[in-house]
């Protein structure tokens, strides 16, 4: 059991650029989630997936985010023409089920 | 619905001293309950969870929380603060009716006075 792990850690781009940061689950856990956290604030969900099927995606996530997860194992989401307000914290989490989350290290992501 | 209110937005002790964090939450169903601890700059670690078995949860590093149904409460508590424990606590409720998804608190800094 390795953990959750997340890349990149840290992302700088320009507004209108496209960045995707990318997920890897503990083995075996059958479900992936997504959260954003932003500064001073808890995180908020935004989608998760069980195996390859994508579950539910939060109103929060407008149409310039989209996410996949091929296979069932690793993650991606990506965001298409950042804006400044896109800046935040992106968390990966999974679980075995309706179990607990187990987190990875996130990416923070700052858009100038 | 479900949502979790943390009543502290910061709480400052001493080294030795007991720490509290308060948690009220609400949900439809019978939720379980979480605590998440958030060193600065590092992703989100489990402290300890309450899933309907003893309403007194003991957790990682001295910390225990007790879930009390009449008040809707999971407060956090350690008799003994230490200088590691300087951190962002979040409570967390989920339950089968949101498909287990996660509500966070909006956190509580904690800072240790030496």
């Amino acid at each position: 059991d390795t953990g959750v792990s997340q890349d990149p850690r840290h992302k700088i781009t320009k507004r209108g650029q496209n960045v995707t940061f990318r997920c890897d689950p503990i083995s075996e856990h059958n479900r992936l989630y997504w959260y954003r956290q932003t500064l001073g604030q808890g995180p908020e969900f935004l989608t998760y997936f069980q195996n390859e099927a994508q579950l539910e995606k939060s109103r929060l996530l407008s149409d310039r985010f989209s996410a996949e997860r091929p296979k069932g194992s690793f993650s991606t989401l990506e965001i298409q023409r950042t804006e400044q307000g896109d800046s935040a914290m992106y968390l990966c989490a999974s679980s075995p089920g309706q179990e607990t989350q187990y987190f990875g290290p996130g990416t923070r992501l700052l858009v100038l | 619905a479900q949502s979790v209110t943390q009543l502290d937005s910061h709480v400052s002790v001493s080294e030795g001293t007991p720490v509290l964090l308060r948690c009220n939450y609400s949900s439809s169903y019978s939720p379980s309950l979480f605590w998440y601890v958030q060193h600065p700059n590092k992703g989100l670690q489990l402290l300890l969870k309450y899933t309907s078995a003893a309403t007194l949860v003991k957790g990682i590093n001295g910390f225990e929380a007790e879930f009390k149904k009449s008040e809707t409460s999971f407060h956090l508590t350690k008799p003994s603060a230490h200088m590691s424990d300087a951190a962002e606590y979040f409570c967390v409720v989920s339950a089968p009716s949101n498909d287990y998804k996660l509500s966070f608190g909006a956190g509580t800094t904690v800072t240790v006075r030496a």
